[in-house]
């Protein structure tokens, strides 16, 4: 079975640009997550849909982070306009859809984002 | 709000040595508990797993017991590799969520 499987893996871009993520989640999995992380510390959700529904943007910064979930199935995460504090680990994963305790969710092996 | 607590690294131990990596966490109620492991330039991967109080998650040679009274949930291995030298997180799902919340992570090394 295919895992989550992201692109792309690594992107340089300059302040100021955009850019965008792109992520498949494992089949028949309907939760999605995006996650956030910095450099030496664990992964922060950034947001999490249920099918094509966003449940928990909570702490996604939404003056430049947009996310969409078309058909519930592929995701995209963008940035525009990027900083350098942008810099980091840009991790997908997914679930299946029973939001129970001790759902495993399995991770993509993440999009690594170098602002300059 | 819910958070997990790590000791921090890095762990440098040498092959054979037992390892514990400490995790202790804040939650409301009964949350599930897990522990990944990150090897270098590679995505997060599930090590193991406990989803009540006195289970115990096992995979690997790792072990970790989920104990309610003193809010933890240790890794412990009696035997390391050079081959388990990666990051290790612990994290919690929360009963009323379906996400994860993590510690900031213990980097372990070991040497031959």
């Amino acid at each position: 079975e295919a895992g989550v499987v992201q692109s792309p893996r690594y992107k340089i871009i300059e302040k100021k640009q955009p850019v965008a993520f792109w992520c498949n989640p494992i089949s028949g999995h309907n939760t999605l997550y995006w996650y956030r992380q910095n450099l030496g510390q664990g992964p922060e959700l950034l947001i999490r849909y249920e099918n094509e529904e966003a449940v928990d943007d909570s702490q996604l910064p939404k003056d430049r982070f947009s996310a969409e979930r078309l058909k519930g199935v592929d995701s995209t995460l963008k940035i525009q306009p990027a900083e350098l504090g942008d810099s980091a680990v840009y991790l997908c994963a997914s679930s299946l859809e029973v939001p129970s305790s001790g759902n495993t969710i399995y991770f993509g092996e993440g999009s690594w984002l170098t602002v300059v | 709000g819910d958070s997990v607590t790590q000791m921090e690294g890095p762990v440098t131990l040498s092959e054979e040595a037992f390892l514990t990596i400490n995790c202790t966490y804040t939650a409301t109620g009964y949350p599930s508990l897990f522990w990944y492991v990150q090897y270098p330039g590679e995505g997060l991967q599930l090590l193991l797993k406990a989803t009540k109080a006195d289970d115990k998650g096992s995979n690997k040679g790792f072990e970790a017991t989920y104990r309610k009274e003193t809010t933890s949930f240790h890794l412990e291995k009696g035997s390391v590799q050079v081959s388990d030298s990666a990051v290790y997180f612990c994290a919690l799902s929360a009963v009323y969520g379906n996400k994860l919340v993590f510690g900031a992570g213990t980097i372990l090394r070991v040497k031959s």
